[in-house]
């Protein structure tokens, strides 16, 4: 079945400093989506990307869709204490169907 | 702001019992999932529902679950038999009104503890 590989599979940084972090596939998606998640919680949607090549932001958070349609990352700049948490990206391949996720990012910031 | 909402948080049930996971998705939304997620694994997709039917299903989606929307607002999954594995994270999701636009908002999921 389609699978996503994320990584690294988690981060310990400085408060302030920037982290990236991507997801490959080995097909193509039609959506790349990246969701934040605390513990206990939900994934919490952060930015959703439907064309090739789009690159959004979303405060201090970037996110671009890969050319091939193959890949996704995102960016934080100027990390706080409050980004930590597990960062998934999740893709569709199916026009609006089911989300594969990947398998997470577990970010730790050092004040 | 509109969200997913999702009772209860915490169900402990025994072995072979049956439960119902209850999700109200956000109002105007037509697409519904629920995934599960077992512990500090990744998210996976059960099932997704759309014009009162199921759209799509996952292999874990077996006779022993179904869903539900039995009114305008209320989502269910239930559980007949329960297993030890059915353990997880239970995570209701609801989309808007185009199919296209993936963009999928989640509950903040009931905890499923099958003793």
């Amino acid at each position: 079945g389609q699978q996503l590989n994320q990584s690294p599979q988690s981060m310990f940084i400085q408060e302030g400093e920037d982290v990236s972090m991507n997801c490959t596939s080995s097909s193509i998606f039609n959506t790349w989506l990246w969701y934040k998640q605390e513990p206990g919680e939900g994934p919490v949607l952060l930015i959703a990307l439907y064309k090739a090549g789009e690159l959004t932001s979303n405060g201090r958070l970037t996110a671009q869709f890969g050319i091939t349609r193959k890949d996704s990352f995102l960016n934080i700049s100027a990390s706080i204490p409050s980004d930590v948490g597990i960062y998934f990206c999740a893709g569709d391949y199916n026009q609006g169907g089911k989300l594969i996720f990947g398998q997470g990012t577990e970010l730790s910031v050092k004040p | 702001e509109p969200e997913v909402t999702q009772t209860p948080s915490h169900q402990v049930t025994q072995m072979g019992q049956e439960v119902i996971l209850r999700c109200v998705p956000i109002s105007n939304h037509l697409y519904f999932y629920w995934y599960r997620q077992i512990l500090g694994q990744k998210v996976e997709f059960l099932v997704s529902f759309y014009n009162n039917e199921i759209s799509e299903k996952s292999e874990i989606f077996d006779d022993q679950f179904s869903v539900e929307r039995p009114d305008g607002s209320n989502f269910t999954l239930k559980i007949r038999s329960t297993k030890l594995e059915d353990s997880a994270m239970y995570f209701c999701a609801s989309k808007g009104r185009v199919r296209a636009y993936n963009e999928q908002f989640f509950g903040p999921g009931t905890r499923l503890t099958v003793l």
